[in-house]
């Protein structure tokens, strides 16, 4: 089965911009693989950024954006906030069906 | 507003057979085409796909689960439901459910419903 890899960890200073990519061990991820982006805080249910590689969940701020960067599935948060702090993971459509998410990556705000 | 909640026992057995249902508010699960979904996510750690079933009945499974899952759909009750077998303390996680467009967009989910496999 594909591995999606994301980054581990990541720190951003406020008002900083900070790029999470997600990437497939399949080959080059590409808006086929209809990549979406969530945010989750301890003891939450996850929360839909961006669905379909760059296409904003109602409510989301414009500061989050997606795209494809290069082989890799990409989030961007511009303009980082302290509530910004959270664990963001990424899936990706495999075909045939399946969804695979990434192991997520925890942002640090400081 | 669509709303999704889980229900289910807390507690299961090693080797028994996990049972959850997720309870759709604000629309009818047979109406439109949409993707009922499970997702679980253990302690600590990362959000697992865990399978789909279409509005049609059709299901997908992670290959890495399918030999022990099955999601069936109850449209009487507006209920969709997961069932795992053979379960071991690996399945501890919070178990959670969402609806998905045919765009990929998961854009309902419930606030997930935690299953420990212990004796």
């Amino acid at each position: 089965q594909t591995v999606v890899t994301q980054e581990p960890s990541f720190s951003v200073s406020p008002g900083g911009t900070v790029t999470v990519t997600c990437g497939a061990s399949s080959g080059s991820v590409s808006t086929s693989y209809y990549p979406s982006w969530f945010q989750q805080t301890p003891g939450q249910a996850p929360r839909t950024l961006i669905y379909n590689t760059n296409t904003r969940s109602s409510g989301v701020p414009d500061r989050f954006s997606g795209s494809i960067l290069g082989n890799k599935a990409a989030l961007t948060i511009t303009g980082a906030q302290a509530d910004d702090e959270s664990d963001y993971y990424c899936v990706l459509y495999m075909g045939g069906g399946v969804w695979v998410f990434g192991g997520g990556t925890k942002l640090t705000v400081l | 507003q669509v709303q999704l909640q889980e229900s289910g026992p807390g507690l299961v057995k090693p080797s028994q057979t996990l049972s959850l249902t997720c309870t759709v508010s604000g629309g009818s699960i047979s109406s439109g085409s949409y993707y009922w979904s499970w997702i679980r996510q253990p302690a600590g750690k990362g959000l697992e796909w865990i399978g789909r079933m279409y509005t049609s009945g059709s299901t997908n499974y992670n290959p890495s689960l399918k030999s022990r899952v099955t999601i069936s759909v109850d449209t009487s009750k507006n209920q969709f439901s997961l069932k795992m077998s053979s379960v071991t303390a690996a399945d501890t996680a919070v178990y959670y459910c969402a609806r998905v467009t045919g765009g990929g967009y998961y854009d309902y989910w419930g606030q997930g419903t935690l299953v420990t496999v212990s004796s």
